[in-house]
């Protein structure tokens, strides 16, 4: 099946620095690429949706500025945490979806990054 | 607005017992189905999906079927292993396919041998 890689799996970091996650679809081109957030023994909130090459849509009540996501190539998405605080501490997810190569409007998803603010 | 309702966990079943998780779904038009696992450390997998009423989805021994009748997409398996303990998500997307999923909370299965 499709593969997304997600990097890093785990970071740790200070109150008021910027971390920046990457997702990419190895084997396929993703038109699009959406960013999750679980919290534990809760269910997936979408954060925002991103087509590649324009401004990604942001769900309501997620701050576009405080969650900055970019969309670049087909097979790279990055979603930076701008001036983390410990609130922002949870799992990230992402997932990308393609109408071309893959299974079109499949979900695939990456294996999450565990966001710590200290 | 679309939503997914799953029945709260843990599940905690023996091995060969018969599994059933309940998931409802409220949603306007026709929308696709879909049931999700997550393994521990893992990112969520596709386990199994429909796209229209009375389609049964399969797969790895596990069944659903899209019943529209009840907003329902229940998971089953006749015979459960250890290597089943995961976490488990029903999904949605809705018939105006953005691409959008709308999960219920998960429910976590645990196996015991």
């Amino acid at each position: 099946g499709a593969v997304v890689s997600q990097h890093p799996s785990r970071v740790i970091c200070k109150s008021g620095t910027s971390v920046k996650i990457e997702c990419r679809s190895l084997d396929f081109q993703a038109t699009t690429m959406f960013w999750y957030r679980q919290f534990p023994k809760q269910s997936l909130m979408l954060m925002a949706t991103s087509n590649e090459g324009s401004k990604a849509t942001y769900e309501q009540g997620v701050e576009k500025d405080k969650f900055l996501i970019n969309h670049a190539s087909l097979t790279l998405s990055t979603l930076t945490v701008t001036s983390a605080h410990p609130e922002d501490s949870s799992f990230y997810i992402c997932s990308a979806s393609s109408g071309l190569g893959g299974r079109p409007n499949i979900q695939y998803f990456g294996a999450g990054t565990r966001l710590s603010v200290l | 607005g679309n939503s997914v309702t799953q029945m709260e966990g843990p599940v905690t079943l023996s091995e060969e017992a018969f599994l059933t998780i309940n998931c409802t779904y409220t949603a306007t038009g026709y929308p696709s189905l879909f049931w999700y696992v997550q393994y521990p450390g893992e990112g969520l997998q596709l386990l199994l999906k429909a796209t229209k009423a009375d389609d049964k989805g399969s797969n790895k021994g596990f069944e659903a079927t899209y019943r529209k009748e009840t907003t329902s997409f229940h998971l089953e398996k006749g015979s459960v292993q250890v290597s089943d303990s995961a976490v488990y998500f029903c999904a949605l997307r809705g018939s105006g396919n953005t691409g959008k999923l709308i999960f219920g909370q998960g429910t976590t299965l645990q196996v015991k041998p």
